[in-house]
């Protein structure tokens, strides 16, 4: 149990465009999910946090124009990256956590690439 | 920053041996998580352990926690070629809705045959 899913797995785009990060839990409900980025052989930084229904809160320095987070139902929650840029090109992780449970399970993550 | 610090950075060690990553934190909590990443992969989570609970065993893992100390270690017994990842410690004031985890800066540890 408790698995969470990212779709795509890795996206290649060009410069300008906007990318869209799916992240799915399978067979729990998430009241609420977490966003994060990883650049190479560092740790996780916390994007926002997003509860169903309601707007997404970001963390400081995170441009909520840009990274643009919607979390329609206790099962989806989406992350589009808007007018990309190379220095978007990273790791991009979810997580998803019930309303009374500790622990987030993570997603399998989304490695973004923009030329 | 808020953010853990993971003491090595680095660790190589041979399979069978013992491996020990030790965390300090910054924060008060209300538990601390180890996490595993393999390369280009996502987070499993390993084990959690409570800000009254001092000691933990899940299988090969044993954690400890020292909350005077703000620190914490895992230890990986026997190690297996398998074990090689990077761990990471996270702490959670878990506040309900509004908790969320702060990861310390990881330990990538390499366990060769």
């Amino acid at each position: 149990g408790a698995v969470v899913s990212q779709h795509p797995s890795w996206v290649i785009c060009k410069s300008g465009t906007s990318v869209k990060i799916e992240c799915r839990s399978l067979d729990f409900q998430a009241t609420t999910m977490f966003w994060y980025r990883q650049f190479p052989k560092q740790s996780l930084m916390l994007m926002a946090t997003s509860n169903e229904g309601s707007k997404a809160t970001y963390e400081q320095g995170v441009e909520k124009d840009k990274f643009l987070i919607n979390h329609a139902s206790l099962t989806l929650s989406t992350l589009t990256v808007t007018s990309a840029h190379p220095e978007d090109s990273s790791f991009y992780i979810c997580s998803a956590r019930h309303r009374g449970v500790e622990t987030q399970y993570f997603g399998p993550g989304t490695r973004l690439l923009v030329l | 920053s808020q953010q853990g610090e993971e003491d090595p950075q680095a660790l190589s060690i041979q399979e069978g041996e013992n491996a020990t990553m030790n965390c300090s934190y910054k924060t008060s909590i209300n538990n601390l998580q180890w996490y595993r990443q393999n390369s280009g992969r996502g987070l499993v989570h390993l084990i959690l352990i409570r800000s009254n609970e001092r000691e933990k065993h899940s299988g090969r893992l044993r954690v400890t926690l020292d909350t005077s100390k703000k620190s914490s270690s895992l230890l990986i017994t026997a190690s297996r070629a398998a074990d090689t990842a990077s761990y990471f410690c996270a702490t959670d004031p878990y506040t309900g809705t509004a908790s969320k985890l702060t990861f310390g800066t990881g330990t990538r540890l390499q366990v060769t045959l």
